[in-house]
């Protein structure tokens, strides 16, 4: 069974400084790994996804996440935080077509606050 | 980029009536759909997987006589609430994927208050 774990409920972070929300998962077979934005009675945005290659991608609004596969991780990361920023932000697993599923499992959600 | 619309964006129904809400993909086939329902706070829960001109495949626990799902072609799908109850109401967001695609992209969701 794959699993995606966001340790976070929420993330504060003063605009300006960098941010980082935090995502770990579980997969049979190689991940697909995707991040999520929602704002308010909105549904998802897409902002990345790793599916193979250099393991540092680069996504909308300037959000990057880094691929690590010995600590199974995939965190969303931004160098300079905006108020705008600020919303749901959900991680995402599905499995290659070697194995598992590949309907995508989402975290639980991490509530990213930007304080001007 | 890939777009999903849902329609209605909200509604609200009186319990006992059922309600119909479509997702469709503007500018793509998708060979499957995806339906979600979405808690306060809490991460989408998948309800079902629908692939066009098959019968839905629902996720445990979620009573598909009461969530009719349709996938009549590559661009429309539709969930039907039927016989609404208060505890329907809730958030509930479609996604498609185009054929090969690693990646679905989602509508803007459909807020469903039933009273």
């Amino acid at each position: 069974a794959q699993s995606v774990a966001q340790p976070e409920d929420q993330v504060n972070v003063a605009e300006g400084n960098p941010l980082t929300v935090k995502c770990t998962y579980s997969v049979s077979g190689n991940p697909y790994l995707f991040w999520y934005v929602q704002y308010p009675n909105r549904g998802l945005q897409f902002l990345l996804k790793y599916i193979t290659g250099d393991n540092l991608v680069k996504g909308s609004y300037g959000f990057e996440a880094e691929f690590n596969k010995s600590q199974t991780s995939f965190h969303l990361k931004k160098p300079s935080a905006l108020v705008s920023d600020s919303a749901l932000y959900f991680c995402a697993v599905r499995a290659d077509a070697s194995g598992g599923s590949y309907i995508p499992t989402f975290g639980r959600g991490t509530s990213l606050i930007v304080h001007p | 980029g890939a777009v999903v619309s849902q329609h209605p964006s909200w509604v609200i129904c009186k319990s006992g009536t059922s309600v119909k809400i479509e997702c469709r993909s503007l500018d793509f086939q998708a060979t499957t759909m995806f339906w979600y329902r979405q808690f306060p706070k809490q991460s989408l829960m998948l309800m079902a997987t629908s692939n066009e001109g098959s019968k839905a495949t629902y996720e445990q626990g979620v009573e598909k006589d009461k969530f009719l799902i349709n996938h009549a072609s590559l661009t429309l799908s539709t969930l039907t609430v039927t016989s609404a109850h208060p505890e329907d109401s809730s958030f509930y967001i479609c996604s498609a994927r185009p054929g090969r695609s690693t990646e679905a992209f989602f509508g803007q969701g459909t807020r469903l208050t039933v009273v």
